[in-house]
């Protein structure tokens, strides 16, 4: 599994974009990069993930670089409601998923 | 279109009795994991399991602790004889083959 390393807390301003920052330096060739929050104490929700290419759904987007060392969660116009604790793990998929320590977002009007 | 269905979503159970939690997976999704959230932590991987089949249970307790995924029926987290330390919240996740992992909203366990 990666290691992944993500700042433990980042603060934005609502209707603004929130852009979380992972560094995955030791990620493999068949490792997905994840994104997962946690709202409280609320079970994981499944945000995004990639592989090579950068993705968007209708929750975020995410850019990976070309290296594949790190990568960025954009959640495009953030809400009070995205306030949460947001995890990138580098893992393959039907594997057990480990959890750091993530990034407290907190969002603010 | 379901999620993924944990209950009872609050159990309270005495230091030495059993805990039953059961989980049903999102329509069409084979695999089940499960993870628990001590207070203050984060989730930690306990065990991964296929219909009838335990995949991986590298994270789960030695002893008191049991998983099973039946062939009919909710996949079961069991804990005997239940200690203070046990006190936790567990989450289970389903995923179909090589997608990903989608969670319910968990049981927290208290024990008295």
């Amino acid at each position: 599994d990666a290691k992944t390393t993500q700042p433990p807390s980042m603060d934005c301003a609502e209707g603004r974009a929130a852009n979380l920052p992972c560094n995955h330096s030791t990620i493999s060739g068949n490792e997905y990069v994840y994104w997962y929050r946690q709202i409280h104490s609320q079970g994981p929700q499944y945000i995004i993930h990639g592989l090579k290419n950068n993705e968007t759904n209708e929750m975020a987007s995410l850019i990976i670089t070309e290296d594949r060392k790190s990568s960025t969660l954009i959640l495009p116009h953030a809400t009070l409601r995205d306030t949460a604790v947001y995890y990138c793990i580098g893992d393959q998929a039907g594997t057990a998923l480990i959890f750091g320590k993530g990034t407290t977002l907190s969002v603010s009007s | 279109n379901a999620g993924v269905m944990q209950n009872p979503r609050h159990l309270v159970r005495r230091r030495g009795q059993e805990a039953r939690l059961r989980c049903s997976p999102m329509k069409g999704h084979s695999h089940v994991y499960w993870y628990r959230q001590l207070p203050e932590e984060g989730l930690k991987f306990m065990v991964y399991l296929q219909k009838e089949n335990i995949i991986d249970e590298s994270g789960m307790p030695k002893e008191r602790f049991s998983a099973e995924f039946p062939k009919e029926g909710p996949s079961i987290l069991r804990i005997q004889q239940v200690v203070r330390g046990d006190s936790a919240a567990y989450f289970c996740a389903s995923s179909p083959p090589w997608g990903p992992q989608h969670f319910g909203d968990g049981t927290r366990l208290s024990i008295l």
